[in-house]
């Protein structure tokens, strides 16, 4: 349900490594986000991007980069200089650049561990 | 920037009792306060938001109340159902310094309706 897709569902990362998580929405949304989830610290916000070609960091965006070339992939790469990067990541979407306060629609997470 | 602090991280009640999670911020500017249920091993979804024109808002046995004033938001459910055992977040608006609205989350409760 939600429209929005993220792969894999599991992912390792060795040391030093690259890796890339995909996510992909066919619900014509403006505004893409990605959340980082740990236990006991809720959602935090990494990158977002309210519209193609364009896009913010949030508030941990140390040791991640993102690319929105499509309007319907936003792709987060989590790179070797991130060195925590074992968490439950969860991308989002909601309707506009110029509507504000609207819902989010969740993709179902992808868990990074690290090898 | 925004703060979001959610009360308590662990709630436990007895099914058919009513069960509240408290949230305060810290922008005064926000004014958009969403609650997302998160259960076990799905995705985050929007279960009932308040905007900061109104000071409170039911859907059955869901309601949230705003305090503008004290800067506090709650969630109460009444009649409380098995159902209900998930992991609930709050969450208010932060203004970038781009003009653009996201949302800041608390840390979550994790709310367990017992038989």
């Amino acid at each position: 349900d939600g429209g929005i897709t993220q792969s894999p569902k599991y992912l390792f990362r060795k040391e030093g490594q690259n890796v890339t998580l995909s996510c992909e929405q066919n619900l014509n949304h403006d505004a893409m986000y990605w959340y980082r989830q740990d236990p006991g610290q809720g959602l935090r916000l990494i990158y977002y991007s309210q519209i193609v070609n364009d896009f913010q960091k949030g508030d941990i965006a140390e040791g991640y980069s993102v690319s929105r070339e499509k309007k319907e992939s936003f792709p987060l790469t989590v790179t070797s200089a991130q060195k925590n990067p074992t968490a439950f990541y969860l991308c989002a979407s909601s309707i506009g650049r110029d509507r504000v306060n609207e819902k989010l629609f969740f993709g179902s997470g992808t868990q990074l561990s690290v090898l | 920037g925004e703060n979001v602090e959610q009360h308590p991280s662990t709630l436990s009640v007895q099914e058919g009792d009513s069960a509240v999670i408290k949230c305060t911020y810290s922008d005064s500017a926000s004014n958009y306060f969403p609650w997302y249920k998160q259960e076990l091993g799905k995705r985050p979804q929007l279960i009932i938001d308040i905007r900061s024109n109104v000071g409170e808002k039911k859907d059955q046995r869901i309601a949230v109340t705003l305090n503008k004033t004290a800067k506090h938001f709650s969630l109460h459910i009444t009649e409380t159902q098995p159902e209900d055992s998930a992991v609930y977040f709050c969450a208010a608006t932060q203004i970038s310094g781009r003009g653009a609205q996201k949302l800041v989350f608390g840390q979550g409760t994790r709310l367990t309706i017992n038989p």
